[in-house]
């Protein structure tokens, strides 16, 4: 099975920070990875698709990069609004769908 | 509007069933692809499994930890999704999400239900 390393487990950064948060897969996975975003007590919500795609409706300072074995998910200014948990996803289709452990953004 | 609701969970003993269910309003489930996702309290997301549409046979796939207890189905009729959960363990004490998978994306999701295994 493929697994999703991620890191920091955790960062606190001040508001217009620029946040970098990592995932590394186990083995190549192309582009197959998405990142989430969960608030506390909420379900989780889509940002980032195939590696780099912004999804409808997510504020442009999200951005993703990677392929292969190596992602990032970059906050360009940290906002109040963006303190919360954020998973990578590996998905294959045939296969599984595997979560990164999570990294917490708190705000300093 | 879509909406996905999760209902069924509780506290059941330790080897123990329940059966939990993803009712959708908002669109038709035939043509996507329904997923489970848990979450165990104050840990990470960790995927369960899912049903792949009507086109593709509905045909699932399980994580490890779960495989050969328990068995997602769904009723296209009834536009839900149901998760058949046997022989229990503590450690399968979480919140159970359903979503859908749509391009690419878990794109709706619902609020979650709770489901603790103690005896």
């Amino acid at each position: 099975d493929i697994q999703m390393t991620q890191s920091p487990s955790s960062l606190s950064a001040s508001v217009g920070d620029r946040v970098t948060i990592t995932c590394r897969a186990s083995q190549g996975i192309r582009n197959e990875l998405g990142w989430y975003q969960q608030k506390a007590g909420k379900a989780p919500k889509s940002l980032i698709y195939a590696a780099s795609i912004l999804h409808s409706g997510v504020p442009s300072r999200f951005s993703g990069s990677g392929s292969g074995t190596e992602f990032t998910l970059t906050i360009s200014t940290l906002q109040p609004e963006d303190i919360g948990t954020y998973y990578c996803l590996h998905h294959d289709t045939y296969l599984s769908w595997t979560f990164g452990q999570g990294t917490k953004v708190e705000i300093k | 509007e879509v909406q996905l609701v999760e209902s069924g969970g509780g506290l059941v003993q330790p080897g123990g069933s329940l059966k939990l269910s993803c009712s959708v309003s908002g669109f038709t489930i035939s043509g996507s692809a329904i997923h489970w996702v848990r979450q165990a309290s104050g840990k990470g997301l960790e995927w369960v499994g899912r049903s792949r549409s009507e086109v593709n046979s509905y045909a699932t796939i399980y994580a490890e930890s779960v495989k050969g207890r328990f068995t997602i189905s769904r009723d296209d009729s009834k536009n839900t999704a149901y998760l058949q959960m046997n022989r229990l363990k503590t450690e399968d004490s979480a919140v159970y999400y359903c979503s859908s998978w749509v391009n690419e994306v878990f794109d709706s999701w619902g609020q979650g239900t709770e489901v603790i295994v103690s005896s």
